[in-house]
């Protein structure tokens, strides 16, 4: 079946470094890919997406790219800042199921 | 739109009670889905329904675990008889395209 892989963490960054989070996919067809951010205590936000090959998603300075070749869809920021910690989820929409990778725990320090 | 509303948000319960878990999706959302996020397992999906039925309930773990949606605006799940393995937070989330809106989370604990 359709599943998700992301890289583990956590990952402890300093403010202003350059942040890649690896994700990989296996599904049929063709799905539409997400990044979701979760807080402490809260429930997940779609922080971006990319519905087709190719296609690049964007938010709050994050992007990602949907590569059909490589299956991946890795999530990059070029200067982190303390505010984006949070825990990061990968994810695949495909014939109306939504699946998530493990999460990615992101620390940045001062 | 007040958003996906679960309750309780907190839940302690001894094994072998039963516990039922509610969730009010956003109206006008066709897609329902439950989740539970574990340390060790991340977010596993558990069941999603379409139109208040249930497609595909492949990721309940096991028979003591139920769900229904009686109608467009509310969905429980149900665990019965629970056990300290059940321990999670349980989310359910209401979907329509592109995007999925989270509720804040059910923390069972199961001792």
């Amino acid at each position: 079946g359709d599943s998700v892989t992301q890289m583990e963490g956590p990952v402890t960054l300093s403010e202003e470094a350059f942040l890649t989070i690896n994700c990989t996919y296996t599904a049929t067809g063709y799905p539409s890919l997400f990044w979701y951010v979760q807080y402490p205590g809260e429930g997940l936000q779609l922080l971006l997406k990319a519905t087709k090959a190719d296609d690049k998603g964007s938010n709050k300075g994050f992007e990602a790219t949907y590569r059909k070749e490589t299956t991946s869809f890795h999530l990059e920021k070029g200067s982190v800042q303390v505010s984006d910690s949070a825990v990061y989820f990968c994810a695949l929409y495909n014939g109306g199921k939504l699946i998530f990778g493990q999460g990615t725990e992101l620390s940045v320090k001062p | 739109d007040a958003g996906v509303i679960q309750s309780p948000r907190h839940e302690v319960t001894e094994m072998g009670q039963e516990v039922t878990l509610r969730c009010k999706p956003i109206s006008g959302h066709d897609y329902l889905f439950w989740y539970r996020q574990t340390m060790m397992r991340g977010l596993e999906l558990l069941i999603y329904f379409n139109n208040n039925v249930p497609i595909d309930d492949s990721g309940m773990p096991e028979d003591r675990f139920s769900a229904k949606m009686p109608n467009a605006s509310f969905s429980t799940l149900k665990i019965q008889p629970s056990e300290p393995r059940d321990s999670a937070v349980y989310f359910c989330a209401s979907f329509s395209w592109p995007e999925a809106f989270f509720g804040q989370g059910t923390r069972l604990t199961v001792v």
